[in-house]
């Protein structure tokens, strides 16, 4: 079993429509979760960055994480056509061999057709 | 603000040879990390160097190495080359204090023959 799970997708939705995206994972120590939007032919970029649980929120983005269920989303509100890329979520746990490591989801493709 | 950047973009090489790859982090930024993305396996850990020094390492053979040099670039070089290291490598960079956010170059696809 992976450590962190995400569903591949694809994703198709119409301009305007509210996306969401999940990952679960099995590993209780992660305390950091990010989410990375990746272009095609580019790297990741970073999208979200959060601790612990909770909801954070940046333009028509929102992260959600739920520590008791393992499990964490981002919500894009009025989604449009530049958003379509490959989302990625990544988690990180503190000290001995996860330091410094960011472990990723498969990543969705989303495509959001006008 | 300049991002990360790696270089080449592209490499093309033959089996047992060797590859080096560059990446040189953002401006204040000390730590620098690789990633591999292989096709159907996601983006996996490489290795984390911060002030010079290795500080962890993913799943890989010894013969993927590298270093950091005192301006904080770095250098990726795999030995020894197989067919399933082509994939793109991506560097990341993020300030010195653990589990900052981590900001990607774009890549240098390494292409095995």
């Amino acid at each position: 079993q992976k450590e962190v799970e995400q569903d591949p997708g694809p994703l198709s939705v119409p301009e305007g429509a509210i996306v969401s995206l999940n990952c679960t994972y099995s590993n209780s120590a992660f305390q950091y979760f990010m989410w990375y939007r990746q272009y095609s032919r580019k790297g990741p970029e970073l999208l979200m960055y959060t601790y612990s649980s909770g909801n954070k929120e940046d333009g028509r983005f929102t992260a959600q994480v739920d520590k008791s269920s393992k499990y964490i989303s981002l919500f894009i509100r009025d989604s449009q056509p530049s958003d379509s890329a490959t989302y990625l979520c990544a988690m990180s746990a503190s000290g001995g061999t996860s330091y410094g490591k960011l472990t990723f989801g498969q990543g969705t493709i989303l495509t959001v057709h006008p | 603000e300049a991002g990360v950047t790696q270089s080449p973009t592209h490499l093309i090489k033959t089996r047992g040879q060797q590859a080096t790859l560059r990446c040189s982090p953002i401006s204040g930024h000390t730590s620098v990390y690789w990633y591999q993305q292989a096709l159907g396996l996601g983006l996996q850990f490489l290795l984390w160097y911060d002030e010079g020094e290795e500080r962890n390492r993913g799943n890989f053979p010894p013969r993927f190495s590298g270093r950091q040099f005192p301006n904080y670039s770095s250098e990726l070089n795999v030995n020894a080359l197989e067919l399933e290291d082509s994939a793109l490598y991506l560097c990341a960079s993020s300030l010195r204090a653990t589990n900052q956010p981590q900001h990607f170059g774009d890549g240098t696809r390494l292409s095995i023959l």
